[in-house]
């Protein structure tokens, strides 16, 4: 039971560059989550989404576009990386409902822009 | 303003002692909070959920409480052992819909053999 993917786990950018960073759920979860996690500042919502073709922002979405074409899957992507973005990027699901249910975490994209 | 703080950055302890870390909110009023433990190089796994009726919740050696008045959770972990060594992190729903969460900063526990 594979649970939340994340790909790729380690990436390095030049500023300007663009990349989409890819999370799958096998867990068939309505909700997904995009974290960044930064030291001292703990993990901060970016983008969220409720279910398939939805996506919300979160507390710090500037700079980030997400999209959930497919239930299984929530891309973020960076048109234009800053340095600022460097971080730690974590995937996370949950279970439709009241919010009583735990998330699911995947093990993170750690992401340099240089 | 809204915000979450964990009672210290790191915290170390001999084995066998209880750890007690704290989770303290303002301005937020939520229907529960949650515990997670995070590895290094990994991402946060679910330990316990406390709901706001609930005084205390225990899981094994794991025991958390919720007091709303104070407006604090305290997570305790007794007879500790140096694989309880993690970041543990308290999150809770803001506006109680069940669709998004924040998280504290996070406490580094060592235990020490």
């Amino acid at each position: 039971n594979a649970g939340v993917t994340q790909t790729p786990k380690f990436r390095v950018l030049k500023t300007g560059q663009s990349m989409t960073l890819l999370c799958a759920q096998d867990m068939n979860h309505e909700y997904m989550y995009w974290y960044r996690q930064d030291p001292g500042m703990g993990l901060r919502l970016i983008h969220y989404s409720v279910g398939e073709g939805t996506t919300a922002k979160g507390e710090v979405p500037d700079g980030y576009n997400v999209s959930r074409l497919k239930k299984q899957n929530f891309l973020l992507g960076l048109e234009s990386a800053a340095p600022s973005q460097t971080s730690v990027y974590f995937c996370a699901s949950g279970p439709e409902g009241q919010g009583y249910q735990p998330q699911h975490f995947g093990d993170g994209t750690r992401l340099s822009i240089l | 303003s809204q915000k979450i703080e964990q009672n210290s950055e790191a915290l170390n302890i001999q084995e066998g002692k209880t750890a007690t870390l704290t989770c303290n909110y303002t301005n937020y009023s939520p229907a529960y909070l949650q515990w997670y433990r995070q590895d290094p190089g990994r991402g946060p796994v679910f330990l316990l959920l406390i709901r706001e009726n609930e005084k205390e919740k225990r899981k094994e050696r794991l025991k958390v409480t919720f007091d709303t008045t104070l407006k604090q959770s305290l997570f305790h972990i007794t007879a500790s052992q140096p694989a309880d060594s993690a970041t543990y992190l308290c999150a809770l729903d803001p506006d109680n819909y069940g669709q998004n969460f924040v998280f504290g900063p996070g406490t580094r526990l060592s235990v020490l053999p």
